[in-house]
C-alpha cells in the first residue's frame, strides 16, 4: 500500500527566509511523486512532479524538490519565501491510477 | 488551460437529503476523481472513474455513490446526507496514459450538513 507522511503540520517562516517541507513516502515500486499547493479558498495546483531521471526537480514559483530513494523522501524547498507562498502544501505518491496524499503542511509567512 | 469546474462552491443541506455534487472538465481526460478534504487528514479518495460508466471505489466510498454518463462529467451522490459528511469535496481529472499523470483540481465544494 502506498502512503505519505508529512511530519510538519504547521511551519512559520519569515519573508525572505528559506523554506523546506518534508515528505516521506511508502511505495513498493518506483514512485511517482508530486507536490501540490492550495492557497486559501482555492483548489490544488501542481508545483512539481518526479517520475524518473534527475533527482532534483524544478517546479513553478521558484520551488524545487529532491528525491532521495535511500531515505524515501521527497522534500520541497524554496530559497527565499514570499508572502504569497502562505498556503497549504501537499505531497502525494502515485500508483495504479491513484494518488495518496499526505495530511498537508500549512505555511505561514511573517513580515 | 485545463479547467475543472464544480457546480457549487458552498452548499448547505439537511440530514437525510439526497445531495448531488457535479464536476465538469474540458480537456477530454479519461480519469476523474472525487476526494474529500478534512483538516489533519489531507485528501482521501472517495471514488474514481477511468472511463464513461466505469467506476472504482477509493479509500472511503461508504455513504457515497457516483455517476459518469458522459466523459466530461462526474457526479458524486450522497444518498442520505449525514453530519459526518460535512467536508470540502474536491474533483480532479487526468489523462489515463501509461504513467501516473498529474491531476487537475477544481476549486472545491464546501458542504455543510445540518
Amino acid at each position: 500500500a502506498q502512503s505519505v507522511t508529512q511530519p510538519d503540520i504547521h511551519i512559520t517562516v519569515s519573508e525572505g527566509a528559506s523554506l523546506e517541507l518534508r515528505c516521506n513516502y511508502s511505495y513498493g515500486a518506483t514512485p511517482y511523486l508530486f507536490w501540490y499547493v492550495q492557497s486559501p479558498g482555492q483548489g490544488l495546483q501542481l508545483l512539481l512532479k518526479y517520475f524518473s531521471g534527475d533527482t532534483l526537480v524544478q517546479g513553478i514559483k521558484g520551488f524545487e524538490a529532491e528525491f532521495k530513494r535511500s531515505q524515501s523522501s521527497f522534500n520541497l524547498r524554496k530559497p527565499s519565501v514570499h508572502w504569497s507562498d502562505a498556503a497549504e502544501y501537499f505531497c502525494a505518491v502515485g500508483g495504479d491510477y491513484k494518488l495518496s496524499f499526505g495530511a498537508g503542511t500549512t505555511v505561514t509567512v511573517r513580515a | 488551460d485545463v479547467k475543472v469546474t464544480q457546480s457549487s462552491r458552498y452548499l448547505v443541506k439537511r440530514t437525510g437529503e439526497k445531495v448531488f455534487l457535479e464536476c465538469v472538465q474540458d480537456m477530454d481526460h479519461e480519469n476523474m476523481f472525487w476526494y474529500r478534504q478534512d483538516p489533519g487528514l489531507g485528501l482521501r479518495l472517495i471514488y474514481f472513474s477511468y472511463d464513461v460508466k466505469m467506476k472504482e471505489k477509493g479509500d472511503i466510498p461508504e455513504g457515497y455513490s457516483v455517476s459518469r454518463e458522459k466523459k466530461e462529467r462526474f457526479s458524486l451522490i450522497l444518498e442520505s446526507a449525514s453530519t459526518n459528511q460535512t467536508s470540502m469535496y474536491l474533483c480532479a481529472s487526468s489523462f489515463r496514459g501509461t504513467l501516473i499523470n498529474e491531476q487537475f483540481f477544481g476549486p472545491g465544494t464546501r458542504l455543510t450538513v445540518l
